[in-house]
């Protein structure tokens, strides 16, 4: 299994709902990571978890807040976002370790903020 | 992580051998060249990495020049589902800790033509 599969694929949110991204991997990595994407940019990375802990957080805004229940897991809580939110959120993971070093990323969740 | 750059937009046509170059002139020595694809809407995918020899694979070759200031990616039969926006990355492959991010930068649209 290579897949990291990332749910809900499409997400609407008002600016003050509580809402979740989830990511899941079985691969067995060790480090899995955040990133955000808007139209036409490249990905840019907001936060990084090695071994269950958090060892990047990129300047992200506190209206998000990641959480690796377990090395499989990573979940994005979403509260109180802006419009200017909106925007494909992938998670991706790699082993870690003395790996080669590719991250696998999932499909996204498309994120819309109204 | 070193810089590179690599041309917005690239055309080729169906079955051509297309040849995407890119440049990191400011590479030090133990920084390798990665490379990943995004194909539209969804998550980047790894194509290929190499350090100072030319490297194959079963989808790219990478043909990294002697001095290691630029490289190029190599999809020697290119086909309609080659389109994408292809990412040159350099980076380090080990660090002291067990995640090593991926920074993107702008990246080359590719676009095959039938």
């Amino acid at each position: 299994d290579t897949e990291v599969t990332q749910t809900p694929k499409h997400l609407v949110m008002g600016m003050t709902n509580k809402k979740s991204l989830k990511c899941e991997q079985h691969m067995g990595h060790r480090a899995m990571y955040w990133y955000k994407q808007k139209a036409k940019k490249p990905p840019e990375l907001m936060f990084v978890y090695s071994y269950e802990k958090l060892s990047i957080n990129e300047s992200v805004p506190s209206r998000f807040s990641p959480e690796c229940p377990n090395s499989s897991l990573l979940n994005l809580h979403l509260h109180a976002l802006q419009p200017e939110d909106s925007a494909l959120y992938l998670c991706a993971s790699s082993q870690g370790g003395q790996g080669t070093g590719e991250l696998f990323f999932g499909e996204g969740s498309r994120l819309t903020v109204l | 992580d070193a810089k590179t750059t690599q041309p917005p937009s690239m055309d080729c046509a169906e079955g051509r051998a297309a040849n995407l170059p890119c440049n990191h002139s400011t590479i030090s020595g133990n920084e390798y060249v990665y490379w990943y694809r995004q194909i539209h809407s969804q998550g980047p995918q790894y194509i290929i990495h190499g350090l100072k020899n030319n490297e194959t694979n079963e989808m790219a070759s990478l043909i990294i020049t002697e001095d290691r200031k630029s490289s190029t990616l190599i999809l020697p039969h290119a086909t309609l589902r080659d389109t994408a926006v292809y990412y040159c990355i350099v980076r380090v492959l080990r660090t002291s800790g067990s995640a090593r991010q991926l920074t993107f930068g702008s990246g080359t649209q590719l676009t095959v033509l039938p």
